[in-house]
């Protein structure tokens, strides 16, 4: 079954400090990736996807990731954290498909990530 | 704005009554979705609607829960006999959803739950 796994539950980073949040997935054909911010008392904002092509993406806010298909990872990296990146952060992958056409979400359990000033 | 809108943003009720939510999708978005956040975890999947067609159901939409979206435009989610466990965020998503590549899901800003 097609599952996504994000190891850290919490992250603490110093701003300014380069960030990295691991994503890791299950999922037998090509996958398509997502990852999403939430900010308390905010719906989930797209910071970037991966479909296909260049592995490496990049996003708003400054953030990038890589898709690594031998390591079935998808990790989410920032050179330089601002205060205002403290959310909490949802890799996703997509499931269903062509032939049904649902399409549908299995998210990640998040990484919440905290920021000091 | 032409976002995704949920209402109730927060919904308080006691155990044992019927609540119901409203998503309002982007205009044009033919595909919607369901979704439940509890604490701790990420969303997971509901239901999902193709215009007013409804066209999956996870296990996790027991049968006190209805969906519907009759007209292909906004949809109702309908929780029956609530209990303490449906305490959660209830998300809504649309997307656009032409082609395989053409899905990415716009999220609403929930609507949260409370079951006392």
């Amino acid at each position: 079954a097609q599952s996504v796994t994000q190891p850290d539950i919490h992250i603490t980073v110093s701003e300014g400090a380069s960030l990295e949040l691991r994503c890791n997935y299950s999922y037998g054909a090509t996958p398509y990736l997502f990852w999403y911010v939430q900010s308390p008392g905010q719906g989930l904002q797209l910071l970037l996807k991966y479909f296909s092509g260049d592995t490496l993406v990049q996003g708003i806010k400054g953030f990038e990731a890589e898709f690594k298909r031998s390591q079935s990872s998808f990790n989410l990296r920032k050179p330089s954290v601002h205060w205002s990146d403290a959310a909490e952060y949802f890799c996703a992958v997509v499931t269903g498909g062509m032939t049904s056409g649902t399409y549908k979400y299995i998210f990640g359990t998040g990484t919440r990530l905290k920021v000091l000033a | 704005d032409t976002g995704v809108s949920q209402n109730p943003r927060h919904k308080i009720t006691k155990r044992g009554q019927n609540v119901t939510f409203r998503c309002d999708p982007i205009s044009e978005h033919n595909r919607l979705y369901w979704y439940r956040q509890t604490l701790g975890q990420g969303p997971e999947f509901l239901t999902y609607f193709q215009n007013e067609a409804q066209l999956e159901k996870s296990r996790l939409l027991s049968d006190r829960f209805s969906a519907e979206r009759p007209k292909g435009s906004f949809s109702t989610l309908e929780i029956q006999r609530t209990e303490q466990g449906d305490s959660a965020m209830y998300l809504c998503a649309s997307s656009p959803g032409t082609s395989a590549t053409d899905n990415e899901q716009f999220f609403g800003p929930g609507t949260r739950l409370t079951v006392l």
